[in-house]
């Protein structure tokens, strides 16, 4: 079956402007996350979802930063007035459940460029 | 202090000898889960191996073995007989179920180099 995937695969943008990452998680996956992988470092979590509601957003920077997701299936990360610092690879995961071993499967990827 | 450390930024193996890969971990949660995915340079996180902290035996994939030694927190990965293709990076992650849910915190990674 199909994996998670993301769009777009690269997005260029130049700071201070408005950008929106969509991420379709694994049919049937309860849970999505967002992670940030900046160069040369492990991805760090930024929110994720049970369903429809954000369970933990904890991760996330500052209130530039938004995810929603409406349906309980695909999800978008969004980001107010871009800085150079945001850019980096977000991530998207998703897993059939929470709690105890529940394999997150990754996408891949969508790679923020702030000019 | 950092919940996951990996200490080895890169690691030269020759093709067909074995390779540990070194994490350590920091939590005060009774119950928690040690992943190890592998990214290559196309980007993807592929997951490797799953050991819980109540399990007795160390977990076993195919080529891979993690190596858990709960009284020094640490979770090494083994992987046997390297290819060519196990060239990526490395990263272990924890999820502390109780104190912090379900996502999952990553060390620095490994960037493993199999020499033919």
């Amino acid at each position: 079956g199909a994996g998670v995937s993301q769009t777009p695969s690269n997005k260029v943008t130049e700071k201070g402007k408005y950008v929106e990452l969509r991420c379709d998680p694994i049919s049937g996956h309860t849970a999505l996350y967002w992670y940030r992988q900046s160069l040369g470092q492990g991805p760090e979590f930024l929110i994720y979802f049970q369903g429809t509601g954000a369970a933990d957003d904890s991760g996330l920077p500052n209130d530039r930063f938004f995810a929603v997701r409406p349906e309980g299936s695909v999800s978008t990360l969004k980001i107010q007035r871009t800085e150079r610092g945001d850019s980096a690879v977000y991530l998207c995961a998703s897993s059939l459940d929470v709690g105890g071993f529940n394999e997150q499967f990754f996408g891949p990827g969508t790679r923020l460029t702030v000019l | 202090a950092q919940k996951i450390t990996q200490t080895q930024p890169g690691m030269f193996v020759q093709e067909k000898e074995a390779v540990t890969l070194d994490c350590t971990y920091d939590t005060s949660d009774p119950s928690y889960g040690l992943f190890w995915y592998k990214q290559p340079s196309s980007g993807e996180m592929i997951f490797l191996i799953y050991q819980g902290s109540y399990d007795q035996q160390n977990a076993t994939e195919g080529r891979y073995s993690l190596n858990f030694q709960k009284a020094r927190k640490s979770a090494n990965l083994v992987i046997s007989a390297s290819q060519l293709g196990d060239s990526a990076m490395y990263f272990c992650a924890m999820r502390e179920i109780l104190n912090a849910g379900n996502m999952l915190t990553f060390g620095g990674g490994t960037r493993l180099m199999v020499k033919p």
